[in-house]
């Protein structure tokens, strides 16, 4: 069964620095999407970025970025330059070409010191 | 375009109760998706459509129903409400035959069983 992990319950960044946050993926599927969501405060659940797994380029979204690594199934969300509103908790999931359902990590709560 | 639009926000209901939480979406999306997230467990799919009249069973589906019977609303049926379905309940919609594409989410519904 496909299973997403994020080992790191909680992470904290000091503002206008950069932070990983981690994920690993367990699935024999070759066709599969990774994508990171956002849930601040509001409970607004918030796309972040996407990784397409037959694309070897990591994708980018001004601030964020990603490290995705097929072989090792991991895929961890960067975020550059961080500022207070990047605090929220953040959600690896997963979705393959074969199955309607997306599954999620746990979530790691990202504090933002200012 | 309002999205995904759920109903009530909140809601407290006594143990044995039953309710329904309501959701719509205006995006034509073929697929959508009710999901409870508890603290530290992430986002678990309790049901899921993949259009009019079909639904299926997620990984906790226990205690609760659905139905589809229009491709807009997919609403969440919980009958003899127990303190175990305390949650923030989420529905979500994605476009058919487009396993990449993000969730879209409405805002969510805190329930509390007591």
């Amino acid at each position: 069964a496909q299973t997403v992990t994020q080992s790191q319950p909680e992470m904290s960044v000091q503002e206008a620095e950069t932070v990983t946050l981690s994920c690993t993926y367990d699935t024999s599927e070759s066709d599969y999407y990774l994508f990171w969501y956002k849930q601040p405060p509001s409970r607004q659940m918030i796309l972040v970025i996407r990784q397409e797994a037959y694309k070897q380029q990591n994708a980018t979204e001004n601030r964020f970025s990603v490290n995705f690594q097929k072989a090792a199934k991991s895929f961890s969300l960067k975020i550059s330059d961080s500022q207070l509103g990047d605090a929220a908790m953040y959600f690896c999931a997963y979705i393959s070409s074969g199955t309607y359902k997306y599954i999620f990590g746990t979530g790691t709560r990202l504090k933002v010191l200012a | 375009n309002a999205g995904v639009t759920q109903t009530p926000k909140f809601r407290i209901l006594k143990i044995g109760q039953s309710m329904t939480l309501q959701c719509t979406q205006d995006m034509n999306h073929n697929y959508m998706y009710w999901y409870r997230q508890d603290p530290g467990m992430g986002l678990k799919l309790i049901y899921y459509s993949v259009g009019a009249g079909i639904t299926d069973k997620g990984e906790v589906p226990n205690g609760y129903n659905v139905s589809r019977s229009t491709t807009e609303d997919f609403p969440l049926r919980l009958e003899l409400a127990a303190p175990s379905q305390t949650s923030v309940y989420f529905c979500a919609s994605s476009p058919q035959g487009a396993f990449n594409s993000p969730l879209h989410f409405g805002n969510g519904t805190r329930l509390t069983v007591t």
